[in-house]
């Protein structure tokens, strides 16, 4: 199994919904990330899980709100969104401190009206 | 921190062109480089990646790039597109120990027509 799964793969949401977004990946992965891609442009980081630890956070609002519950899992809690938060949210794992580079799930396409 | 540049924004190529696309990274250290690619409403797809040794390097659908170090270069080629070559093309970077998360350039645009 050597892909990274994420559900769902559209939603659209109001701004005074909450949401969570999921991503799972069953290769032993140990770094898990989220990158947010606007339309024409490159995926920018978000947000990076290290052993199931929070190392990086890109100065992303507090309305994204990541977990990880276990190694194969990472959730993206969304509160109270804007309407420029609309992109396509992309998940991604590797093998910690080891060159293999990322695998990406599909990413899900948020809308927020 | 590391960052890349790439500068061609759109490229338009006929079918059976050659192709290079230009990438260029600024860090302070040993670096692994990749090219992704993410077609018309797909997830990205990594088409290849440099590590160590041959600084030339083999991808997947007749991709391949070349490493300069003295120009911090990693460009990515292809002797003859194809329409199913139309994407968005994006040159990546992150420190050799895999360690620093995986930066992005812009990405380049091609679209091949027939």
């Amino acid at each position: 199994d050597t892909e990274v799964t994420q559900t769902p793969k559209h939603l659209v949401m109001g701004m005074t919904n909450k949401k969570s977004l999921k991503c799972e990946q069953h290769m032993g992965h140990r770094a898990m990330y989220w990158y947010k891609q606007k339309a024409k442009k490159p995926p920018e980081l978000m947000f990076v899980y290290s052993y199931e630890k929070l190392s990086i956070n890109e100065s992303v609002p507090s309305r994204f709100s990541p977990e990880c519950p276990n190694s194969s899992l990472l959730n993206l809690h969304l509160h109270a969104l804007q309407p420029e938060d609309s992109a396509l949210y992309l998940c991604a794992s590797s093998r910690r401190g080891i060159n293999d580079g990322y695998t990406f799930g599909s990413g899900t396409r948020l809308t927020v009206v | 921190a590391q960052s890349v540049s790439q500068h061609n924004h759109h490229v338009i190529l006929s079918e059976a062109a050659s192709l290079e696309l230009g990438c260029n990274y600024s860090y302070g250290g040993t670096v692994n480089l990749f090219w992704y690619v993410q077609y018309p409403g797909q997830h990205l797809q990594l088409l290849l990646k440099y590590f160590s040794g041959d600084p030339l390097v083999k991808g997947i659908k007749g991709f391949e790039a070349e490493f300069i170090k003295s120009k911090f270069s990693f460009n990515l080629r292809k002797p003859s597109v194809q329409w199913s070559d139309t994407a968005e093309y994006f040159c990546a970077v992150n420190a050799y120990s895999g360690n620093t998360p995986l930066v992005f350039g812009k990405g380049t645009r091609l679209s091949v027509i027939a």
